[in-house]
């Protein structure tokens, strides 16, 4: 039972450098999502997948892209990681879109930039 | 605007002594709201889901209740394998995700 997978799980990448984050989880779910997660923040949505083969912007999408790259993945990416993207990000997954059974969180993929 | 509100920050209680995590929300119209509980350096981990005023869930120590304005996460005898950070989140109807709270950190002493 793995759930949902995240890879990596510590990052450090220097300013101006890109990363892509993976996501997969092996429940069938439909919907995918990514947060991030800051002290005093909160989880904040950034990209979510209601189902394969559409995206939509979350709460603060500036500079991140995703791609649902079939049911099981979706991933995230950093084209020019910032200091400011110094953060904890989740990507989780749900049955149906919204959760109506809850949420699936993956454990997390701390990232720093400096 | 979807607004989520949780008090206290931090909560501190020794073994035993029992209390209440609040959870206020704005939503324009309510689909469900859910408490999650988060330790340390893991991904938060599904608790409960409520749909309407009134509505109890009840797993092991904890209880969730709901009404129209806030939901309440009540802790029985706590145990210190119950020190977690607690989120709460809502869905609108209609909406595709859901909000979250900045969570509380309850700490339970032995």
């Amino acid at each position: 039972n793995a759930g949902v997978t995240q890879t990596p799980k510590f990052q450090v990448l220097k300013t101006g450098q890109s990363m892509t984050l993976q996501c997969a989880q092996d429940m069938n779910h439909n919907s995918m999502y990514w947060y991030r997660q800051d002290p005093g923040m909160g989880l904040r949505l950034i990209y979510y997948s209601a189902s394969e083969g559409t995206t939509d912007k979350g709460e603060v999408p500036n500079g991140y892209n995703v791609s649902r790259l079939n049911k099981r993945e979706f991933s995230l990416r950093l084209e020019s990681a910032a200091p400011s993207q110094t953060s904890v990000y989740f990507c989780a997954s749900s049955e149906l879109a919204g959760g109506n059974y809850g949420y699936t969180f993956g454990s997390g993929t701390r990232l720093t930039v400096v | 605007e979807d607004q989520v509100t949780q008090s206290p920050e931090a909560l501190r209680l020794q073994e035993g002594e029992s209390s209440s995590l609040n959870c206020s929300y704005t939503v324009s119209g309510l689909r469900g709201l859910f408490w999650y509980r988060q330790d340390p350096g893991k991904g938060p981990e599904f608790l409960f889901t409520l749909y309407s005023a009134g509505e109890e869930k009840e797993k092991e120590r904890l209880k969730a209740t709901l009404t129209k304005k806030e939901s309440f996460l009540h802790i029985t005898a706590p145990k210190p394998e119950d020190s977690a950070t607690y989120l709460c989140a809502v869905q609108a109807v209609g909406a595709q995700k859901l909000v979250f709270g900045q969570g509380t950190r309850l700490t339970i002493n032995p």
